[in-house]
């Protein structure tokens, strides 16, 4: 168990939809980092977040966004969702950057019918 | 800018036998350099860190590193494979910049009886 929540751990929509994922970090860390894997594009970063404010910016849509809470959780929203969006996301925290080591929660799968 | 390449999509190794995952990356910076392994339908572990100091590296499950600055190369390596490590391996670089953390393409590897 790495200590990074993720909920939830499937969700299934419908193209044109929106959907929330949450991500809860390790106790302590202060970055928080989003991901997309899928087979054809492999692990793709999305976006970093460092105690509250947006610190990177990966491969990420216009339709996706993100943010990170004062109590340091996050959330990463998705919408007007097309099929190509069904994917794992994953979220990372880590203490505080680049060097850092990043643990993964289990993911959120999505499938967008 | 960097960029992580690992050489093999997939690995086929038979049980006992050594495993030999190749990882080059490019870096304008000394790069912080990491192996990742992913289980089916789990999220990403922490196999071993390269941050600094001694250029052999030694991770979980007795995986080992090299980091080879003349080569940009940090090839990971376990001297007998068993059933366990069948898995896929990502191979990533960092800076100590915000967000600049790349992963590759990752190595499936499959051990046989």
């Amino acid at each position: 168990d790495s200590g990074v929540t993720q909920t939830p751990k499937h969700l299934i929509t419908a193209t044109g939809q929106r959907v929330t994922l949450r991500c809860s970090p390790r106790s302590g860390d202060l970055s928080v980092y989003w991901y997309q894997q899928s087979l054809d594009q492999g692990l793709q970063f999305l976006i970093q977040y460092y105690n509250g404010e947006e610190r990177a910016k990966g491969n990420i849509l216009e339709r996706f966004s993100a943010q990170q809470f004062p109590d340091l959780h996050s959330e990463l929203n998705l919408s007007s969702l097309e099929l190509g969006d069904s994917a794992l996301y994953f979220c990372a925290s880590s203490v505080r950057r680049g060097q850092d080591t990043q643990y993964f929660g289990p993911g959120t799968r999505l499938t967008v019918l | 800018a960097q960029s992580v390449t690992q050489l093999g999509s997939h690995v086929s190794v038979s049980e006992g036998a050594l495993v030999l995952l190749r990882c080059n990356y490019s870096s304008s910076v000394p790069p912080y350099l990491f192996w990742y392994v992913q289980y089916p339908n789990q999220g990403l572990q922490l196999l071993l860190k390269y941050t600094t100091g001694a250029t052999l590296v030694k991770g979980i499950n007795g995986f080992e590193a090299e980091f080879k600055k003349s080569e940009t190369s940090f090839h990971l390596t376990k001297p007998s494979a068993h059933m366990s490590d069948a898995a896929e391996y990502f191979c990533a670089v960092a800076t100590d910049s915000w967000g600049k953390f790349q992963f590759g393409a990752g190595t499936q590897v499959v051990v046989t009886p």
